[in-house]
């Protein structure tokens, strides 16, 4: 089975701009989260979606959004940007959600000018 | 914070030494889990350990879980260089409750 897949990779962007971050998880899985890391605060939850549904959501600012297709595949995206939110960008995808392990794509990497 | 914290934060190593670290949590688990990650790039699973059970090992690593400490440790016996890398644990208490994962240990392995 093919992984987890996140585009773009690499992303550099300027204040006040928007971005929209891509994943595709792997086939059959249902359950996508994502995480952003910094230096700063590690692994911080964004959000998780589960069937098309936003099942979890971590403490960020309305700016940050997101969506699950019909086909599991998810978005995220960030409006307004502001040089904090210069970081990774990691998705993973499971099953049915936390209770199983996580499959991580490589993130994206986006920088905030 | 609900998150884990690993312990210690970063660890230097000879290749052939046992390397050993920490995960301790303050509110009741339903699993553990433990990842490693390279420089930058995405989280590698390593084990999963649910709220039952002592040990699980994995090739050359070892975790406990300790409920009542509300703690785990993971091992890896025999490091080798290309286990440098950042180990996290990610703890999950059950329910509609997300993966919850610890600022992680740095694990050089000096060759």
């Amino acid at each position: 089975k093919a992984g987890v897949t996140q585009t773009p990779r690499y992303l550099i962007k300027t204040r006040g701009q928007q971005v929209t971050l891509s994943c595709s998880p792997i086939s059959g899985h249902r359950s996508v989260s994502w995480y952003q890391q910094t230096p700063g605060q590690g692994l911080q939850f964004l959000f998780e979606y589960f069937s098309e549904t936003q099942r979890n959501k971590g403490n960020f600012p309305g700016r940050f959004s997101g969506r699950q297709f019909s086909n599991s595949r998810s978005e995220m995206n960030v409006s307004t940007l502001e040089l904090g939110d210069s970081a990774l960008y990691l998705c993973a995808s499971s099953l049915s959600g936390a209770e199983e392990t996580q499959y991580f794509g490589p993130g994206t990497r986006l920088l905030v000018l | 914070s609900q998150q884990g914290e690993e312990d210690p934060q970063a660890l230097s190593i000879q290749e052939g030494e046992n390397a050993t670290m920490n995960c301790s949590y303050k509110t009741s688990i339903n699993n553990l889990q433990w990842y490693r990650q390279n420089s930058g790039r995405g989280l590698v699973h390593l084990i999963l350990i649910r709220s039952n059970e002592r040990e699980k090992h994995s090739g050359r690593l070892r975790v406990t879980l300790d409920t009542s400490k509300k703690s785990s440790s993971l091992l890896i016996t025999a490091s080798r260089a290309a286990d440098t890398a950042s180990y996290f644990c990610a703890t999950w208490w059950g329910g509609n409750t997300p993966l919850v994962f610890g600022k992680g240990t740095r694990l050089s392995v000096i060759a």
